[in-house]
């Protein structure tokens, strides 16, 4: 039962375009979320992160986007480059301190 | 600061033997963390720690055993090692519980035929 969702494993975009990325979860405790960032033969690093409590945090060229009603959140990335080519991890959790439950991934290329 | 170091970097091991994967983290994290990655796989969580002494189980412990009696080292054991636990091994550290950002090492490649 796969409690944290990314349905697209892979996405293509150009440089300069949006990229989107998608995440779905179940679980309705969850309240807080983040994004993580993954280069071949590195571990991940984070990337950024929202509560619960809003709808909506940006960081630079990074948004992330919080629809709790639908349970989904996104992330934005404008403009893209290349070197944010990479696999980005969406997870969750709660305030009940159990452990980050992670999804699959998504493959992000973006061509120049 | 290193942050999170992990070694080896690569093993191959032989169905049946065991063997120690390290970690260490120099961020004086209370919380730690063992992940694995199969190909096409998110990460899945194997043992976590809240701080030295206190270990507790993830979603897949099964083969694996772990101790921290230090804060800085949280040792991953693999008993007898199977096929099924071929697959890239992630350590990772937090602050607290509360703080989700976590802190992640380069990771262990590991091969079992």
């Amino acid at each position: 039962d796969q409690q944290v969702k990314q349905n697209s494993p892979s996405l293509s975009v150009q440089e300069g375009r949006i990229s989107i990325l998608n995440c779905d979860y179940t679980n309705s405790m969850f309240d807080y979320f983040l994004w993580y960032k993954k280069y071949p033969a590195e571990g991940p690093t984070f990337l950024i992160s929202i509560s619960s409590i809003k709808d909506k945090n940006e960081d630079g060229r990074f948004t992330v986007f919080l629809n709790k009603s639908a349970k989904h959140l996104s992330l934005h990335i404008v403009p893209s480059q290349p070197g944010d080519s990479a696999v980005y991890f969406c997870a969750a959790g709660n305030s009940g301190n159990t452990p980050l439950v992670f999804g699959k991934g998504t493959r992000l290329s973006v061509i120049a | 600061n290193a942050g999170v170091t992990q070694t080896p970097k690569f093993r191959i091991l032989k169905i049946g033997q065991s063997m120690t994967l390290q970690c260490t983290q120099d961020m004086n994290h209370n919380y730690m963390y063992w992940y694995r990655q199969d190909p096409g796989m998110g990460l899945k969580l194997i043992y976590y720690s809240v701080g030295a002494g206190i270990t507790d189980k993830g979603e897949v412990p099964n083969g694996y055993n772990v101790s921290r009696s230090t804060t800085e080292d949280f040792p991953l054991r693999l008993e007898l090692a199977a096929p099924s636990q071929t697959s890239v091994y992630f350590c990772a550290s937090s602050l607290s519980g509360d703080s989700y950002e976590q802190y992640f090492g380069p990771g262990t490649r590991l091969t079992v035929t």
